[in-house]
């Protein structure tokens, strides 16, 4: 069973620019939430992607934005970049289960660094 | 979601058990109680979640009161591999279709393994 991956593991940009950080979820998942960890704090929650919609968002400008494609996998886009941004994304993936008890679990996660 | 309350580190011999513990005093009758961990800079590792009976896997045992207010997690013989952060959350499993993604964590636990 292939867990979740990330791609890049590391990225480097410049504030003002655009990045794409990628996601492929665990094999018979559909679920995709994507979470913000700054350094020294617990992962904050973006949003999260079901049946290739939006699903619920946390506190996130629309600066942030994702997709989910037919397979699950996901994107999360994030535009005009600040020195703020500058984290460790994570993406967790969790299938629907009848009744919940959607355990998320998360990939290795791609460090960004905006200068 | 409940809040938790953790202590912010903690200390245990190699081969000895690790008792962590949480405070979720405003946990209601619908939620987990899930745990996770993560080693440095690395993606959190699901460990367990339940509801109100005790619960054990391969890689702890969590310990839930009767009352639900609060829980343990038990690492029963901790390795120099299981210094990480310790997470506890609470939070709704639904009913439906959908799946709630939102995991809300907190700081967490600093657990520091000694030889």
């Amino acid at each position: 069973e292939t867990g979740v991956t990330q791609s890049p593991t590391h990225l480097i940009k410049t504030r003002g620019q655009q990045v794409t950080l990628r996601c492929s979820s665990q094999s018979g998942h559909n679920t995709v939430s994507w979470y913000q960890q700054a350094l020294g704090q617990g992962p904050q929650f973006i949003f999260q992607y079901y049946r290739e919609e939006e699903n619920g968002r946390g506190n996130f400008p629309p600066r942030f934005s994702g997709l989910q494609f037919p397979n699950y996998s996901s994107e999360l886009n994030v535009n005009a970049l600040e020195l703020d941004d500058s984290a460790l994304y994570l993406c967790a993936s969790s299938p629907v289960r009848r009744g919940g008890r959607d355990t998320q679990y998360f990939g290795p996660g791609t460090r960004l660094t905006v200068l | 979601d409940a809040k938790t309350t953790q202590p912010p580190s903690m200390d245990c011999a190699e081969g000895r058990a690790a008792n962590l513990p949480c405070n979720h005093s405003t946990i209601s009758g619908n939620e987990y109680v899930y745990w996770y961990r993560q080693i440095h800079s690395q993606g959190p590792q699901y460990i367990i979640h339940g509801l109100k009976n005790n619960e054990t896997n391969e890689m702890a045992s969590l310990i839930i009161t009767e009352d639900r207010k609060s829980s343990t997690l038990i690492l029963p013989h901790a390795t120099l591999r299981d210094t990480a952060v310790y997470y506890c959350i609470v939070r709704v499993a639904n009913a439906g279709g959908t799946s709630y993604g939102k995991l809300t964590f907190g700081q967490g636990t600093i657990l520091t393994v000694h030889p």
